[in-house]
């Protein structure tokens, strides 16, 4: 019973298309994110949302825009996809807001390979 | 602009040997350290964390140990085992601040533990 669900797991595209990533928690969380590891291998965040409310926009070009249904999802849509768009995109969420107030962090999914092509 | 940074990309170490990843910070305003481990195809998992008030914190074969006037802290793992072999991502939570509890990764140390 996973507690942190991306799909898909890959995801091959062209150019210019507009796609989407879905990303689902069963713990019951506040608190979800988005983080991007690039070609060399940073874990940078994009977005978070606690109930609902987006928290955090990091400098993420709008092409990316995160849409939350109910505390349990936090999807990803990408519109125009570039060819540096191509990552591993990685889902999260914490208990709380305050994730350290957790000595848990976060927990992650297992991630969505994006490749542009 | 790396605010945590874990320098050597790998290391690798005979089983049973102690495994000793580094990572250093420069923003004095965390206060609350993390390390996940990553199997490939898999997300990072949650290891171990320290607090900034405290200098160490162990839980079974990993210790972490925290040096804040030197901006430095270390995961050991004692002894080693093949099936500690995986990428150990560094992180760091300035609780109060601007990123809001927000996690700053390092790039990772990819372990390798030799049979």
């Amino acid at each position: 019973d996973t507690a942190v669900s991306q799909t898909p797991k890959y995801l091959v595209t062209q150019m210019g298309n507009d796609k989407s990533i879905k990303c689902e928690q069963n713990l019951g969380h506040d608190t979800m994110y988005w983080y991007k590891q690039d070609s060399k291998k940073f874990l940078k965040i994009m977005f978070s949302y606690n109930n609902k409310e987006l928290i955090i926009n990091e400098t993420v070009p709008n092409r990316f825009s995160p849409k939350s249904p109910d505390k349990a999802h936090l999807n990803l849509h990408i519109n125009s996809l570039e060819l540096g768009d191509s990552a591993v995109y990685f889902c999260a969420s914490s208990q709380t807001l305050r994730a350290v107030t957790s000595n848990y962090g976060y927990t992650f999914g297992s991630g969505t390979r994006l490749t542009v092509v | 602009d790396q605010q945590v940074k874990q320098n050597s990309p790998s290391l690798s170490v005979q089983e049973g040997r102690i495994s000793i990843l580094n990572c250093d910070y420069t923003n004095s305003m965390f206060d609350y350290f993390l390390w996940y481990k990553k199997y490939p195809a898999e997300g990072p998992t949650f290891l171990i964390s320290i607090s900034s008030i405290k200098d160490k914190n162990e839980d079974g074969r990993f210790t972490v140990f925290l040096n804040k006037s030197a901006k430095h802290l270390s995961l050991h793992i004692v002894p080693s085992q093949p099936g500690d072999s995986a990428v150990y991502f560094c992180a760091a939570s300035d609780r109060y601040g601007g990123s809001q509890g927000n996690l700053i990764f390092g790039k990772g140390t990819k372990l390798s533990v030799k049979p």
